[in-house]
């Protein structure tokens, strides 16, 4: 069962920020934020993950709001292979990992 | 570093026909594994996963069965299938060295029943 609530499509220009927006109001003390993005007939690739803390790597940045309610996803710069479906999932900390995806964002990056 | 593939990389197999579907990690040992299935235009379907050899926990009743008969292979099987088992299938695995993993996903196979 998908917790999270995320718009189904989004536009961006080339070069600027994308931020994807991902609503998990019922999200739990123990569980994490997961970020993985679906591009075209391919299988899911993982971006980033945080359960509090904002989070920043190679690919991308995740902000998490205090009340850990809603969190975002920024890419600083959006180029054409950004144009993907993001998937943000919530998750217990088990040993059995499972992850239940929603519907997703479906990000267009335009030149 | 710790590859995973499936294969093949698509499929079209008349309705009643059985299925076989392998997905192989390297480069790890007891991962956990899992099958998803994802519908056109829809997102990911969890329908298997595995902790161990043997152990196979699914999530939704389906035509479809898993089985891990050694540590680091998953296979997805039908005996006959139906109309409704076309999709994209996608297996992933995780780590259990850390409670808190991502999942790492192959290529997927996209089956096509006629």
């Amino acid at each position: 069962d998908a917790k999270t609530t995320q718009p189904p499509s989004m536009d961006c220009a080339e070069g600027r920020a994308a931020n994807l927006p991902c609503n998990h109001s019922t999200i739990s003390g123990n569980e994490y934020v997961y970020w993985y993005r679906q591009i075209h007939s391919q299988g899911p690739q993982y971006i980033i993950h945080g359960l509090k803390n904002n989070e920043t790597n190679e690919m991308a940045s995740l902000i998490i709001t205090e009340d850990r309610k809603s969190s975002t996803l920024i890419l600083p710069h959006a180029t054409l292979r950004d144009t993907a479906v993001y998937y943000c999932i919530v998750r217990v900390a088990d040993n059995f990992n499972k992850f239940y995806f929603g519907s997703g964002t479906k990000l267009n990056v335009k030149p | 570093s710790q590859t995973i593939h499936q294969w093949p990389a698509t499929l079209v197999q008349p309705v009643g026909s059985p299925l076989s579907l392998e997905c192989t990690v390297e480069g790890t040992s007891n991962p956990n594994l899992y099958w998803y299935r994802q519908a056109a235009g829809r997102g990911l379907q969890l329908l298997f996963y595995s902790v161990g050899i043997g152990q196979i926990s699914s999530e939704v009743p389906q035509n479809l069965s898993a089985s891990r008969p050694q540590d680091w292979q998953f296979i997805l099987s039908s005996k006959k299938l139906l109309l409704s088992d076309s999709g994209f299938y996608l297996c992933a695995w995780s780590g259990r060295d850390r409670v808190v993993q991502p999942q790492h996903f192959g290529d997927g196979t996209r089956l096509s029943i006629l």
